[in-house]
């Protein structure tokens, strides 16, 4: 099941520019985690918060966490063309399933140059 | 793409032909996972295996079987009885379950017509 979802769908940026996107979800969560996908490969872990932190930072990526909104918002500051490619945000929550890291459907951000 | 290997990058099977899709791993990690990704959607979780010989039913399990005799391999069946296999299929991998980043590898994008 998709308890995450991003906003917004698409982006697109100039190169020099902040990024924003939004996660928000549905039930109480362990973790959020933030994840990038480049077109056709597999995703490359950025970022972990934990439900007790409300910000975290990774070079230019800063993470934000309010659980009280149940939402995350994933900030790219001074953005370049590299950094074109599909961010996720993934909570760790039972489902259905058991237990289950569920992804949301992402944000796609074009920077150009 | 981390330690985690996937082959091959591309596949092509005719309807009603079985196809095994091959992840290794050598990070030494207890869990690994296969997710489903359809264009424009998120992550899909089949199936997951926290240990050696033992693994779980994701949200989509059906149409799909894996086995998990070794800690470093995780191969996952399509059978026939799936009804929609084109897709692209990603591995995964984490140290543990609960609060770990999870690796992924290339991905497998498998075609059947």
């Amino acid at each position: 099941s998709q308890q995450g979802e991003e906003d917004p769908q698409a982006l697109s940026i100039q190169e020099g520019e902040n990024a924003t996107m939004n996660c928000s979800y549905k039930t109480s969560i362990n973790n959020l985690q933030w994840y990038r996908q480049n077109s056709g490969r597999g995703l490359v872990h950025l970022i972990l918060i934990r439900s007790n932190e409300r910000e975290k930072h990774s070079g230019r990526l800063r993470v934000t966490l309010d659980t009280s909104k149940k939402s995350s918002s994933l900030l790219i500051t001074a953005s370049r063309a590299a950094d074109t490619a599909s961010y996720f945000c993934a909570t760790d929550a039972d489902s259905n399933s058991g237990y289950a890291l569920n992804f949301g459907k992402g944000t796609s951000l074009l920077v150009t140059p | 793409d981390g330690g985690i290997t996937q082959s091959p990058k591309y596949l092509f099977r005719k309807e009603g032909q079985n196809v095994t899709l091959s992840c290794e791993q050598n990070l030494n990690h207890d869990a690994m996972y296969w997710y489903r990704q359809d264009p424009g959607q998120g992550l899909r979780l089949i199936y997951y295996s926290q240990i050696v010989n033992d693994f779980q039913k994701g949200d989509i399990a059906e149409g799909y079987s894996v086995s998990r005799e070794k800690k470093e391999s995780f191969p996952l069946t399509v059978t026939s009885a799936q009804k929609n296999p084109t897709a692209f299929y990603l591995c995964a991998s984490s140290a543990g379950l609960a609060g770990y980043e999870q690796y992924f590898g290339p991905g497998t994008r498998l075609t059947v017509t």
